[in-house]
């Protein structure tokens, strides 16, 4: 089944400490992004990458890395979470950077 | 500056009736996609439509069409004969073209369908 996956898909942690969130695609897409959604805000990309090794910064990037080490897999990482980074947050991947599939979402957040 | 906005937080329709969802959007990319996106209570994102800025007819995919009025930059939605399932938070969203794949949402609007 083609499916984007993300995990946790809930995780409560404290601020400073580092954390990491799995996003892994099987459709050999070439596109992955990075959101966060906010109520009121809608969706906000953090960062994206268009192919292995390529990554760039979205609209809100600050307090984030991303790596793309390979096709499938695309990390984000706050090494320093902070109580603003308290959100819901969803991979995506696309073959042609148009029609995006969206993971399950996971709920971060951060005390 | 906002790109994409949608100016209603909410809305109301009733079973078996059409409903548009408004869309705006700023750009100066003379190429650019738009797209719709529902995100049922469980939390999913659920991809419904694409527009293309040189597409010459309104996009349609079943229920759903987009309401394409290029010089006035709105990408409105329409969902025809609206079900009880339909109930779900909308998301407008734009891709620039020669801005890759910076994809920018608007702030959704909230549809209730009422039986």
């Amino acid at each position: 089944e083609a499916q984007v996956t993300q995990n946790p898909r809930y995780l409560i942690t404290v601020t400073g400490k580092k954390l990491t969130v799995t996003c892994s695609q099987n459709m050999n897409h070439e596109y992955m992004s990075w959101y966060r959604q906010d109520p009121g805000l809608g969706l906000r990309q953090i960062y994206y990458s268009m192919n292995v090794e390529v990554t760039d910064k979205g609209d809100v990037p600050e307090g984030y890395k991303v790596s793309r080490k390979e096709k499938r897999n695309f990390p984000l990482i706050l090494e320093s979470p902070s109580p603003n980074q308290t959100s819901l947050y969803f991979c995506a991947s696309s073959s042609d950077g148009y029609e995006q599939y969206f993971g399950p979402g996971t709920r971060l957040t951060v005390t | 500056a906002q790109k994409i906005t949608q100016t209603q937080p909410g809305m109301f329709v009733q079973e078996k009736e059409a409903v548009t969802l408004d869309c705006t959007y700023d750009t100066s990319d003379p190429s650019y996609g738009l797209f719709w996106y529902k995100q049922p209570s469980s939390g999913e994102m659920i991809f419904l439509i694409y527009q293309g800025s040189y597409d010459q007819q309104n996009a349609t995919e079943g229920r759903y069409s987009l309401n394409f009025q290029k010089a006035r930059k709105s990408a409105n939605l329409v969902i025809s004969a609206s079900q009880l399932g339909d109930s779900a938070m909308y998301f407008c969203a734009m891709r620039e073209d020669y801005n890759n794949n910076d994809m920018r949402f608007g702030a959704g609007t909230r549809l209730t369908v009422k039986p």
